[in-house]
């Protein structure tokens, strides 16, 4: 049969604003998360990461946060930009089984000048 | 910055061809991988490869795919008997500790 495309959840956020993407993960034994961006046309790009030891980690105008209770994640992005606008992954690494990543199904944000 | 290179950038083949896809990952990267998203959906893992092995693979990994470091600095993904079905784009990826991951830009196979 045909594949029907995946439905992006979509944010849409004036320029200036503060975005939070979530992201609900799968695996308890999941060790590593990333946050991943992607741009149409091009792969995705390392945003930001972190390990199942925290609960937060911060980079340059992100936050990431974790909690594993409810095996949840988020991206917070601070001062959103037009360049921001793009599809945000999420990613979960399920540790001694080869490092691979599953990636959760998007979230589109787009940045309104 | 370092950067995953991967070539071509698009590839169109007949259905039932060969296709090999090109990779050459970071220099001093120990770990990689390739993964694929079909148009509108999410990225999914093909396989992984470290120390001239395949250390992982998915079900999507069958038989009609093989990965290869044939010279030290190149990976490449062989897709035989193309199927309509295999037109997506495919990424390669490395990692210097199975950690940090950088993608490549990705190749775009059309299998008409």
């Amino acid at each position: 049969g045909e594949s029907v495309g995946l439905h992006l959840p979509t944010l849409s956020v004036q320029e200036g604003d503060n975005s939070i993407i979530n992201c609900a993960y799968s695996n308890s034994a999941s060790d590593y998360f990333i946050w991943y961006k992607q741009e149409s046309g091009k792969g995705p790009q390392f945003i930001i990461d972190i390990r199942s030891n925290m609960d937060k980690r911060q980079g340059q105008r992100v936050t990431v946060l974790l909690n594993k209770t409810v095996k949840h994640l988020s991206l917070q992005i601070a001062a959103t930009q037009p360049g921001d606008s793009a599809v945000y992954f999420c990613a979960e690494n399920i540790a001694n089984a080869g490092n691979m990543l599953t990636f959760g199904g998007g979230t589109r944000l787009m940045v309104k000048p | 910055e370092p950067e995953v290179t991967q070539t071509p950038s698009h590839q169109v083949t007949q259905m039932g061809q060969e296709v090999i896809l090109r990779c050459v990952p970071i220099s001093n990267h120990l770990y990689f991988y390739w993964y694929r998203q079909i148009l509108g959906q999410k990225v999914e893992f093909l396989v992984s490869f470290y120390n001239n092995e395949i250390s992982e693979k998915s079900e999507i990994f069958d038989d009609q795919f093989s990965v290869e470091r044939p010279d030290g600095s190149n990976f490449t993904l062989k897709i035989r008997s193309t199927k309509l079905e295999d037109s997506a784009m495919y990424f390669c990826a490395s990692s210097h500790d199975g950690y940090g991951y950088t993608f490549g830009s990705g190749t775009r196979l059309t299998v008409v």
